[in-house]
């Protein structure tokens, strides 16, 4: 099946650094990416949508200047921490649906982020 | 506001049995829904999916039931085995035009030995 991966699998910094998260999609092209964040024992929440070739979509409540989102080619996406404080410390997934709308998404094995 | 499975409840079962993890979902606009597979550290992984003009759908050793009249949606897996073990998440899309999804709270599924 479709594969998504993601790099770094696991982050420590130090608070106010920078975290880059990389997500691509590996044998499929994919004109839109979503990121989710998920807390220890609780469900994935949508953060954004990435939109190759345009501006991402924030979701309510998720700060568009902290997590900033580029969307370089049909297989990546990257997801940018600025300024990174503990409770940004959290596990963060992207996905990629495979071809056309509502078809299946397939999601990434997910970073691990610890902000000292 | 819209909600998809408020509940995070532990289902355990005998390893050899059948298992059945429910779902609730509030917006009766969704005709799109997916059961993903959550093991411990890793992302989800795509189960089983089912739209809205069908009510079951059958898989490998897995079932979706969906009652679109009480807003239901069920995962049945059958002879239950110790890798089955993980958290399980009902989501749902209610817009033809996104590919945005909502997750419910999940179930975590035990299999005893």
């Amino acid at each position: 099946g479709a594969v998504v991966s993601q790099h770094p699998s696991r982050v420590i910094c130090k608070s106010g650094t920078s975290v880059k998260i990389e997500c691509r999609s590996l044998d499929f092209q994919a004109t839109t990416m979503f990121w989710y964040r998920q807390f220890p024992k609780q469900s994935l929440m949508l953060m954004a949508t990435s939109n190759e070739g345009s501006k991402a979509t924030y979701e309510q409540g998720v700060e568009k200047d902290k997590f900033l989102i580029n969307h370089a080619s049909l297989t990546l996406s990257t997801l940018t921490v600025t300024s990174a404080h503990p409770e940004d410390s959290s596990f963060y997934i992207c996905s990629a649906p495979l071809g056309g709308p509502r078809e299946t998404q397939y999601f990434g094995p997910g970073t691990r982020l610890l902000v000292l | 506001g819209e909600s998809v499975g408020l509940h995070l409840p532990t289902l355990s079962v005998q390893e050899g049995d059948n298992s059945i993890i429910n779902c609730a979902y509030s917006n009766s606009a969704s005709d799109y829904f997916i059961w993903y597979k959550q093991e411990s550290g890793k992302g989800p992984q795509f189960i089983i999916d089912i739209r809205s003009n069908m009510d079951k759908r059958q898989g490998q050793r897995v079932t979706v039931l969906l009652n679109k009249t009480v807003k239901h949606l069920s995962l049945q897996i059958a002879a239950t085995q110790p890798g089955d073990s993980a958290v399980y998440f009902c989501a749902e899309n209610k817009s033809w035009s996104s590919y945005k999804l909502i997750f419910g709270s999940g179930t975590r599924l035990l299999v005893r030995p």
